[in-house]
């Protein structure tokens, strides 16, 4: 089973709100990701937890959040987004770490207003 | 110079012929190499993985890799309408995955 969740599917936010997007995994995987994928583009790397630690902050926004209550959740807290920010989320996993292989949720649809 | 580079495409085939779509890397110590196929609308599916010089057969898909020349390929047999999606060749770099910018591939009837 290579299975990651995410919800929810569509998000439409204006940019006063908060709102988190969630990821889960059962495959005891110990490296989860979120990347942010524009359309027509590859996706882009925000964030890597490792083993339930931040590993890696590829200088995003503060206005992005990342959580990882456990080794099989994943949140992304928003708040404050600009237009700019609407893009596919996506959530991915994998069993060790940043060398193997990943494993794509289905997404996040998000529309910033 | 891009890490990984990719034709955008697209690329046309007929039905049941042979998709070759190719992909090279900067980065001389990578050792990973990934062949993602994404519809429109969804997200990365991981379709072939290869780590060693030479041929990975899986059911219609062969990636071939050839780290002297820092290229990967994926070969796509029978191809099918079904297989028509964008495909994206990533790379593991230093501490992260890197992708190209993908090939689309039309496969018509």
């Amino acid at each position: 089973d290579t299975e990651v969740t995410q919800t929810p599917k569509h998000l439409v936010m204006g940019m006063t709100n908060k709102k988190s997007l969630k990821c889960e995994q059962h495959m005891g995987h110990r490296a989860m990701y979120w990347y942010k994928q524009k359309a027509k583009k590859p996706p882009e790397l925000m964030f890597v937890y490792s083993y339930e630690k931040l590993s890696i902050n590829e200088s995003v926004p503060s206005r992005f959040s990342p959580e990882c209550p456990n080794s099989s959740l994943l949140n992304l807290h928003l708040h404050a987004l600009q237009p700019e920010d609407s893009a596919l989320y996506l959530c991915a996993s994998s069993p060790d770490s940043v060398f193997g292989e990943q494993y794509f949720g289905p997404g996040t649809r998000l529309t910033v207003t | 110079q891009k890490e990984v580079e990719q034709n955008s495409g697209p690329l046309s085939v007929p039905e049941g012929a042979i998709a070759s779509l190719n992909c090279t890397y900067s980065d001389r110590v990578s050792q990973s190499f990934f062949w993602y196929r994404q519809y429109s609308g969804k997200s990365p599916e991981l379709i072939m993985s290869i780590y060693s010089n030479g041929d990975k057969e899986d059911g219609r898909f062969t990636a071939q890799l050839n780290k002297a020349s820092q290229y990967v390929s994926l070969l796509i047999r029978d191809s099918q309408p079904s297989d028509s999606a964008t495909y994206l060749c990533a790379v593991i770099g230093t501490d992260k995955l890197i992708f190209g910018t993908g090939t689309r591939l039309q496969v018509f009837p």
